[in-house]
């Protein structure tokens, strides 16, 4: 079976841009997350989608954002973007039969720069 | 509010030794405790978690994890250490009053030869 795919693997953007990054999960997985990877706050949770609804949302600005489609896939959409986005940003996705046990399987992340 | 610690930022081991990555956590309910590991430009792998029943966790490549609730720990070890154990480990814990993962801070193991 295959894992989590990513796109793309890296991307460099300027200062107030925009960016969108795309998640596709394991086949049959129902629920989707996102974490920011970074050197200083290391894993932070984004958010969280299953069935085409966000379900949790960590503490991030509105400029983040995401959807989930009908068939499981994921973007997240950074707006206006500052020096300090640049991450590491990691998609999870799980099986959603017990949101609290399920375990979360990783793609290879986007690495976006932010110059 | 959950919360993760691993106190060691890096752990140094001879290959071929016993290894133990610590790791302690503060929860509401009953933990959920995992471990992943994070390799150069890779994401998350994967190793083992707890959810209920036996306290000592078998999982992928050889490792394994106590989980100890008097001391709130979670540790992974692994009889023989290998030189391609090297990499960034990672522990998580959830709770059913939680609304997601919450990771550690990550220990970086490095097994010499």
């Amino acid at each position: 079976k295959a894992g989590v795919t990513q796109t793309p693997r890296y991307l460099i953007k300027t200062r107030g841009q925009q960016v969108t990054l795309s998640c596709s999960p394991i086949s049959g997985h129902r629920s989707v997350s996102w974490y920011q990877q970074t050197p200083g706050q290391g894993l932070q949770f984004l958010f969280e989608y299953f069935s085409e609804t966000q379900r949790n949302k960590g503490n991030f600005p509105g400029r983040f954002s995401g959807r989930q489609f009908s068939n499981s896939r994921s973007e997240m959409n950074v707006s206006t973007l500052e020096l300090g986005d640049s991450a590491l940003y990691l998609c999870a996705s799980s099986l959603a039969s017990d949101r609290f046990t399920d375990t979360q399987y990783f793609g290879p992340g986007t690495r976006l720069t932010v110059l | 509010a959950q919360s993760v610690a691993q106190p060691e930022d890096q752990v140094n081991v001879a290959e071929g030794n016993p290894l133990t990555v610590k790791c302690t956590y503060s929860v509401s309910g009953n933990p959920y405790l995992f471990w992943y590991v994070q390799y150069p430009n890779r994401g998350l792998q994967f190793l083992l978690k707890y959810i209920t029943g036996d306290n000592l966790v078998k999982g992928s490549y050889g490792f394994e994890a106590e989980f100890n609730k008097s001391q709130t720990s979670f540790h992974l070890k692994k009889p023989s250490a290998l030189v391609s154990d090297s990499a960034l480990y990672f522990c998580a814990v959830r709770d059913i009053y939680g609304q997601n993962f919450v990771f550690g801070p990550g220990t970086r193991l490095s097994v010499l030869p």
